[in-house]
């Protein structure tokens, strides 16, 4: 049962334009978000994150949203750039999981110049 | 700072064969984890240690053992390697709860 999940396997955009990276969770008891980005060889390191008490949190580029009643989470990176290629994994916590993330499938996304 | 360090980079294993992966980290966290990661499927959680004493099963422990040594150190065994268990395997340590995770640069790890 995959209680994170990441739909889309891969998103293409052009430099300078918006990416929006979605991910949706089951457990009603997750309430602490993140967001994970991971080049290739290189290990997964962490972006940004959202507590369920907000629907926004914002750093520089990236923008992540809750919506708690969707149980929904996205990823926005205005404006896009090539080295953001990268893996990008969403991943959640609370409840019986507290301290253990759960990742959802992630997705990859290639920016061109 | 040399963060989370994890040893080896890369191994060929025979199937039925054994190996230890060592795991260290220096930033003093609670908490140290192993995930593996396999195409199409994310990171898994395979075992984890709250606390320097403690370790509990993950998601998919079947084949795998861990022991936390001391404070820094986590290593994770596998006694009879399987062709199941190809994967790139990351570390990850973390202060405590909602606290994000610092990983290593991963184990590929293939099993013929």
């Amino acid at each position: 049962d995959q209680q994170v999940k990441q739909n889309s396997p891969s998103l293409s955009v052009q430099e300078g334009r918006i990416s929006i990276l979605n991910c949706d969770y089951t457990n009603s008891m997750f309430d602490y978000f993140l967001w994970y980005k991971k080049y290739p060889a290189e290990g997964p390191t962490f972006l940004i994150s959202i507590s369920s008490i907000k629907d926004k949190n914002e750093d520089g580029r990236f923008t992540v949203f809750l919506n708690k009643s969707a149980k929904h989470l996205s990823l926005h990176i205005v404006p896009s750039q090539p080295g953001d290629s990268a893996v990008y994994f969403c991943a959640a916590t609370g409840g019986t999981s507290y301290g253990k993330l759960t990742f959802g499938q992630g997705t990859i996304l290639t920016v061109h110049p | 700072n040399a963060g989370v360090t994890q040893t080896p980079k890369f191994q060929v294993l025979k199937t039925g064969q054994s190996m230890t992966l060592q795991c260290a980290q220096d930033m003093n966290h609670n908490s140290m984890y192993w995930y593996r990661q396999d195409p199409g499927m994310g990171l898994r959680l395979i075992y984890y240690s709250a606390s320097e004493g403690t370790t509990d099963k993950g998601e998919v422990p079947n084949g795998y053992n861990v022991s936390r040594l001391n404070k820094r150190e986590f290593s994770l065994r596998l006694e009879s390697a399987a062709p199941s268990q190809t994967s790139v395997y990351f570390c990850a340590s973390s202060p405590g709860q909602r606290y994000g995770y610092t990983f290593g640069s991963g184990t590929r790890l293939t099993v013929v």
